[in-house]
């Protein structure tokens, strides 16, 4: 079954300061991970896509990483600001099939 | 030039009401994607629709079906709605057989049924 799990489920951190999320993931096969940011009440945004040759991804402060032999994603946020705040969910593609992460909760505290 | 838009943005019903929910698609894309979020849960796939037809399904009950138009805007039906089914319905829209990187979602319904 494929599956794709984060960690940690939420985290608080103060403005400014950096923040990693991490994915683990066992789908197969594997064609594209994603993460997405998703504001409370709203859809999700696509903030970096990644095959798998790629191994780091960056999109302003947003730096993703994959490893596809350990099948292990991360997302760093630098110098987090308070809208930063929301849920980042990870996102693998197998063929035309996506498996959605529970998502991790980040609040930016000032 | 208009992202996904869902309406209604929010909706209350009871339990063994029916409900729909209906997605215009991002200009340019015929693929429309329904998705079920629980609060503090990742997107559930219901089904996806291209050229009128659902092309695929996921785990969800017949009480689940949906429909989409020629001009590619799609509605969510739900049949004798349980509580359970309180939830964020999302619609996702992309190209078939575009670049599986552009898949826009729109900022969904939040569904509470009673």
């Amino acid at each position: 079954k494929n599956q794709v799990e984060q960690s940690p489920q939420s985290l608080i951190i103060l403005e400014g300061k950096n923040c990693t999320l991490q994915c683990n993931y066992t789908v197969s096969p594997f064609s594209n991970l994603r993460w997405y940011k998703q504001d409370t009440g709203r859809g999700p945004v696509s903030l970096t896509i990644m095959t798998f040759s790629e191994n780091t991804k960056s999109n302003g402060r947003y730096t993703a990483t994959l490893d596809a032999d350990t099948k292990q994603s991360s997302l760093h946020i630098t110098a987090s600001q308070l809208s930063d705040s929301a849920s980042y969910i990870c996102v693998v593609s197998a063929s035309d099939q996506l498996s959605f992460g529970a998502g991790t909760t980040v609040t930016v505290r000032a | 030039d208009a992202g996904v838009t869902q309406s209604p943005t929010h909706l209350i019903k009871t339990r063994g009401q029916q409900v729909t929910l209906r997605c215009s698609p991002k200009s340019g894309h015929d693929t429309v994607s329904w998705y079920q979020q629980a609060l503090g849960q990742g997107p559930q796939f219901i089904f996806q629709y291209y050229e009128e037809e659902e092309r695929q399904r996921g785990n969800f009950p017949d009480r689940f079906s949906g429909h989409q138009f020629p001009n590619y805007s799609s509605e969510l039906n739900v049949n004798a709605l349980l509580l359970g089914d309180s939830a964020l319905y999302l619609c996702a829209s992309s190209l078939f057989g575009g670049d599986v990187e552009k898949l826009f979602f729109g900022s969904g319904t939040q569904l509470s049924v009673l």
